[in-house]
C-alpha cells in the first residue's frame, strides 16, 4: 500500500535546539518525496523536494531508501519555524502524511 | 499574478443544502486539484483534473462533484451537504503532472461548516 507516516502530531522545542520531523513512506516504485509547510493563516507551500538536495530556510531532508524515510532536519530551530509540516509522496498524485505541528518556544 | 484563489473563504451550511466552491488560477496550469484537510488526517484528494473538460476521482470523492469547463476554473459542488463534510477545502494547481521538477501551488482554503 502507498502510505506516508508522520508519527508525531506535535513537536515542541526551544529556540536554538535541533529539530527532526520524521517521515516514513511505503511505496513499491522509485519514490519522489516532498516537504510542504503551512504557517499560521497562510496557504500550504512547498518547502523542499528530495531531488534538489538543497537547504531551504536551514532545513534539509535526506531520502533513505533502506529505511524508507525522508526526515526533515534543522540544526537550530527559530521561532518563525513554528508551523504545520507535511511530508508528501508522489504516486502520480500526491499522498500527504497527517502532518506534524512544530512549536518553537523562545 | 493572484496565483490560486478560492471563493468563498468561509461558509456555514445546514444539512441538505447545496453549494459550489470556486477555484481559479491565473498561471495557465493544466492540472487542478481539490483536497480536504481534516485534523489528524492531513490532506486527502477529492477530485482532480488534468485539463479543461476533464475530471477524475481522487481518494475521497463521495458526496462531491466537480467541473472544469474553463481551464482556469475548477468547481467543487456539494449537492446535499452532510456534517461529515465539515472541513477546510484546498484547491491546488500545477503546470504539468506532479514530479520532482514540478510544484503544486495551493489556494488559501475555504472553511466549510455543515450544521
Amino acid at each position: 500500500a502507498q502510505r506516508v507516516t508522520q508519527p508525531e502530531k506535535l513537536l515542541s522545542v526551544f529556540k536554538g535546539a535541533p529539530v527532526e520531523l520524521k517521515c516514513n513512506y511505503s511505496y513499491s516504485g522509485s519514490p519522489e518525496l516532498f516537504w510542504y509547510v503551512q504557517y499560521s493563516r497562510q496557504r500550504l507551500q512547498l518547502l523542499l523536494r528530495h531531488i534538489s538536495r538543497e537547504s531551504i530556510k536551514g532545513f534539509t531532508a535526506d531520502l533513505n531508501k533502506g529505511e524508507t524515510s525522508f526526515h526533515l532536519k534543522k540544526p537550530f530551530a527559530q521561532e518563525e519555524d513554528s508551523a504545520m509540516y507535511y511530508c508528501a509522496l508522489n504516486t502520480d498524485k500526491l499522498i500527504f502524511g497527517t502532518g506534524t505541528r512544530l512549536q518553537v518556544f523562545p | 499574478n493572484a496565483g490560486v484563489t478560492q471563493t468563498p473563504k468561509f461558509r456555514v451550511l445546514k444539512t441538505g443544502q447545496s453549494m459550489t466552491l470556486l477555484c481559479a488560477q491565473d498561471m495557465n496550469h493544466e492540472y487542478m486539484y481539490w483536497y480536504r484537510q481534516d485534523p489528524g488526517m492531513g490532506l486527502r484528494l477529492i477530485h482532480y483534473s488534468v485539463g479543461e473538460g476533464t475530471t477524475a476521482k481522487g481518494e475521497v470523492p463521495d458526496g462531491y462533484n466537480v467541473s472544469r469547463l474553463k481551464k482556469q476554473n475548477f468547481l467543487l459542488g456539494l449537492e446535499s451537504a452532510a456534517p461529515s463534510q465539515t472541513s477546510v477545502y484546498f484547491c491546488a494547481s500545477s503546470y504539468e503532472e506532479i514530479s520532482s521538477y514540478n510544484e503544486q501551488f495551493f489556494g488559501p482554503g475555504t472553511r466549510l461548516t455543515v450544521l
